[in-house]
């Protein structure tokens, strides 16, 4: 069955330190792939998004995330995290289903900033 | 993507509507529920009017989709376990997963 993984529930990084969100899915396909982020008591907004090409794709809020199909994985990168980046972040794959395509959440990473 | 209410406190056994309007004509829409640490589970989806389907998590909910701009999620009889935060999104129909999503509605059953 086709599923979405983020391993890592909570992460704690200082201001100023670099960022990795991991992401790993599976499918029998290369599925789109994206990345959402949520501030408290908000909605989701899309932070990048892969269809196809090239495998690193630029965000918004200076985000980027690398697509590598031998691992299944769709990992979020900040070289630099500010504090106004502490939210939580979803990954989220489609898979076509009956024709139609179809949304699968991550559980979600918590991303905590410390100064 | 707008959702009404934000908030909502309700006794068990009633009968609830959560509106969902978008106006950037938009094929796919879909409602989530979300639940702390448990990411969000789709309830159910439509891909144009007159078109829906369950999702992963639809028992206790209904919708309908009478035109491309309205979703709304009915729930026919309030349960304490349908106390959640719910999301409508929308979408193009061929970028299911580029979702523009509202504000959520919280709504607790007491």
């Amino acid at each position: 069955a086709q599923s979405v993984t983020q391993p890592d529930i909570h992460i704690t990084v200082s201001e100023g330190a670099s960022l990795e969100l991991r992401c790993n899915y599976s499918y029998g396909a290369t599925p789109y792939l994206f990345w959402y982020v949520q501030s408290p008591g908000q909605g989701l907004q899309l932070l990048l998004k892969y269809f196809s090409g090239d495998t690193l794709v630029q965000g918004i809020k200076g985000f980027e995330a690398e697509f590598k199909r031998s691992q299944s994985s769709f990992n979020l990168r900040k070289p630099s995290v500010h504090w106004s980046d502490a939210a939580e972040y979803f990954c989220a794959v489609v898979f076509l289903s009956g024709g139609y395509q179809k949304v699968t959440f991550g559980t979600g990473t918590k991303l905590q900033v410390i100064p | 993507v707008t959702q009404n209410p934000r908030y909502l406190i309700t006794v068990t056994g009633k009968k609830l509507t959560v509106t969902c309007s978008q106006n950037m004509n938009h094929e796919y829409m879909s409602w989530y529920r979300q639940d702390p640490g448990m990411g969000l589970k789709l309830i159910y989806y439509s891909v144009g009017a007159g078109i829906t389907d369950k999702g992963e998590v639809p028992n206790g909910y209904n919708v309908s989709r009478s035109t491309t701009e309205d979703f709304p999620l009915r729930l026919e009889l309030a349960a304490p376990s349908q106390t959640s935060v719910y999301f409508c999104a929308s979408s193009p129909l061929d970028r299911g997963g580029e979702a523009f999503f509202g504000q959520g509605t919280r709504l607790t059953v007491v």
